[in-house]
This record gives C-alpha cells, sequence and structure tokens, in this order.
C-alpha cells in the first residue's frame, strides 16, 4: 500500500532563510508524488507533482522538490521564506488500486509552516 | 478562470435536517470530487464522479449521497447526520479522471451538526 509521512507537525523559519519541508513515501511501485498548500479557510492549491519525468520538480510560488528514490524522499525547499507562504503544506502519493490504476491522492498528515518576522 | 464554487460557505444543521451542500464549476471538466477534512487533518475522498457517473465510493455513510446532475454541478446530500460528521467539505475538478489531472478545490462548507 502507498503513503506518506511527513516529518514535522509544524515548521518555523525566518523570513529570508530556507524552507525545507520533509517527505517520505512508502509505495511498492513507481509512484505520482505531490504537494499541496492550503491557506487557512481556503481549499487546497497544487503546488507541483512528480510523475517520473525529471527528478527535481519546480512547482509554484518558487517551491521545489527533489524525487530520490534511494531515500524514498520528496523534500520540498523554497530558497527563501517569504510571509506569505505561512499555511499547511501536505505531501501526498498517488495510490494504485487493484486494477492497477492511479485512482486516488492519499494526503499525508500534513506541515504547519510558521514564518517568523 | 480556474475556480471552484462551493455553497453554502457555513451550515449548521440539526441531526434531523436534511440538507445539501453544492459545487460548480465552468471549466469544462469531466471529474469531480468530494473530500471531508476534519480540523488539523488531511482531506479523506468520499466520492468520486466521473462524466457524471460515480466512479469511486469510499465506503461512505449512506447518510452521504452525492449526486452529478450535469458536468459542471455535483451536489452531496446530507441526511441524519451525526455530531461527528462536523467537518470541512471539499469539493474539486479535474479536466478528466486519473491524477495525471490536476485537482482544482474550492473553498469549502464548513459543516456543524448539532
Amino acid at each position: 500500500a502507498q503513503s506518506v509521512t511527513q516529518l514535522g507537525s509544524h515548521v518555523s523559519v525566518s523570513e529570508g532563510a530556507l524552507v525545507l519541508l520533509r517527505c517520505n513515501y512508502s509505495s511498492s511501485v513507481p509512484p505520482y508524488l505531490f504537494w499541496y498548500v492550503q491557506y487557512p479557510n481556503q481549499g487546497l492549491q497544487l503546488l507541483l507533482k512528480y510523475t517520473s519525468a525529471a527528478t527535481l520538480v519546480k512547482g509554484i510560488n518558487g517551491f521545489e522538490a527533489e524525487f530520490k528514490k534511494s531515500e524514498t524522499s520528496f523534500h520540498l525547499t523554497k530558497p527563501s521564506a517569504h510571509m506569505s507562504d505561512a499555511a499547511e503544506y501536505f505531501c501526498a502519493v498517488s495510490r494504485r488500486s487493484w486494477m492497477n490504476r492511479d485512482d486516488k491522492i492519499i494526503f499525508g498528515k500534513g506541515t504547519r509552516l510558521h514564518i517568523l518576522p | 478562470d480556474t475556480e471552484v464554487t462551493q455553497t453554502p460557505k457555513h451550515l449548521v444543521m440539526g441531526m434531523t435536517n436534511k440538507k445539501s451542500l453544492k459545487c460548480e464549476q465552468h471549466m469544462g471538466h469531466r471529474a469531480m470530487y468530494w473530500y471531508k477534512q476534519k480540523a488539523k487533518k488531511p482531506p479523506e475522498l468520499m466520492f468520486v464522479y466521473s462524466y457524471e457517473k460515480l466512479s469511486i465510493n469510499e465506503s461512505v455513510p449512506s447518510r452521504f449521497s452525492p449526486e452529478c446532475p450535469n458536468s459542471s454541478l455535483l451536489n452531496l446530500h446530507l441526511h441524519a447526520l451525526q455530531p461527528e460528521d462536523s467537518a470541512l467539505y471539499l469539493c474539486a475538478s479535474s479536466q478528466f479522471g486519473g491524477l495525471l489531472n490536476i485537482q482544482y478545490f474550492g473553498a469549502g462548507t464548513r459543516l456543524s451538526v448539532l
């Protein structure tokens, strides 16, 4: 079964500092991996996705993530944090059904990113 | 326009009430989704409609009844809910089913069951 583990339910960084949100996945098949962001009182927005093309994936708002098969990781980074980055971030993996179809996104528990002035 | 509109934004209902949540998109998307999100938890998939047909039901209790009257509209009918059903209900749509298509989320309906 596919799953993701997000390390740290809360992460605090200073404005202008590097953002690093950690995600490890478990999958017996090549996965699709995603990072979503949820701002307060809003729905989710896709930041980026990995679909087995390039291992370094660039997303919106200056975020990027690197797929590392040897480490089963898909960590999210941003070189310089901005106050507007304060939000909940979810790492997610595709579920491969018994029909061998990727039919569902399984979310991690989320990491709340706090930006310190 | 990448907007998914959900109404109402907030809903309070008693356990004997019948209410409906509405979701609308005008992006020509053919797949639509309902998710449930409890406080400080990730979203959990409830239902998926593909080309107006129910394609996934994640073993959701029958007190939740989805309906897709046309390709732009998705409803979730609620009846005899329990207090533990209080949550944020999110709707999403994507161009087609399958996970290579980006899901666009609405802002959600925050439901309180008394």
